[in-house]
């Protein structure tokens, strides 16, 4: 069974860092594209970023470039999202996926609020 | 980057036939946008109906299809049942970077 589980959300201050992870199993990883997509309280989905099998190409969002970014640890099945200098628009629910393969996470909340 | 655009909402009878369109902002949409669509339900996670255009998993009912229409990407439900009343969203590849649509609230109804 393929299973994506994030972990790392909660809250922070405006201008703070926070980690997201993302623990794979049930598939090969390493073969694998991986993305972070987020949605916004009543909003809809957001493309993040994604990675490549072997991580040598990673795309972001504009909005996210120089504040995030996408890493993977291919030999610990994980996948990673570095965020610094929050803002209260990324406040969300952050989901690691393969949306093509049909594979979600139950996604991590990230607040960012004084 | 690109700006992809869906119809905010429909509403479609039981048992009637609706189809959503998601449209780029840079031109055609085509089988290279590698087009999917996904069902979100409040509080639940998305779930994957179509990837690649038209390819179904073993868990998307056969009554929703996915095509290319007239320089858009196209779902089509046949035969509404009241659980799919939901959000639905498409996403588009450009060559790595992925847009998700805004997103069409669908009423059975």
């Amino acid at each position: 069974e393929v299973q994506l589980v994030e972990s790392g959300g909660g809250l922070v201050q405006p201008g703070g860092s926070l980690r997201l992870s993302c623990a794979a199993s049930g598939f090969t990883f390493s073969n694998s594209w991986m993305n972070w997509i987020r949605q916004a309280p009543g909003k809809g989905l957001q493309w993040v970023a994604n990675i490549k099998e072997d991580g040598s190409e990673k795309y972001h969002v504009d909005s996210v470039k120089g504040r995030f970014t996408i890493s993977r640890d291919n030999a610990k099945n994980s996948l990673y999202l570095q965020m610094n200098s929050l803002k209260a628009e990324d406040t969300a629910v952050y989901y690691c996926a393969r949306p093509m393969s049909g594979h979600w996470g139950q996604g991590t909340l990230v607040t960012v609020s004084s | 980057q690109a700006v992809v655009t869906q119809e905010p909402s429909l509403t479609v009878s039981p048992g009637g036939t609706v189809t959503l369109t998601c449209d780029s902002s840079t031109g055609a949409v085509t089988s290279g946008h590698i087009p999917c669509w996904f069902q979100q339900k409040p509080g639940q996670a998305p779930k994957t109906l179509i990837y690649d255009t038209s390819n179904k998993h073993s868990w998307t009912p056969a009554r929703f299809s996915g095509s290319l229409l007239g320089g858009k990407a196209a779902l089509t439900l046949s035969g509404a049942q009241p659980e799919d009343e939901a959000e639905y969203y498409c996403s588009l590849s450009y060559s790595g970077p992925w847009v998700f649509g805004g997103g069409t609230k669908l009423t059975v109804l």
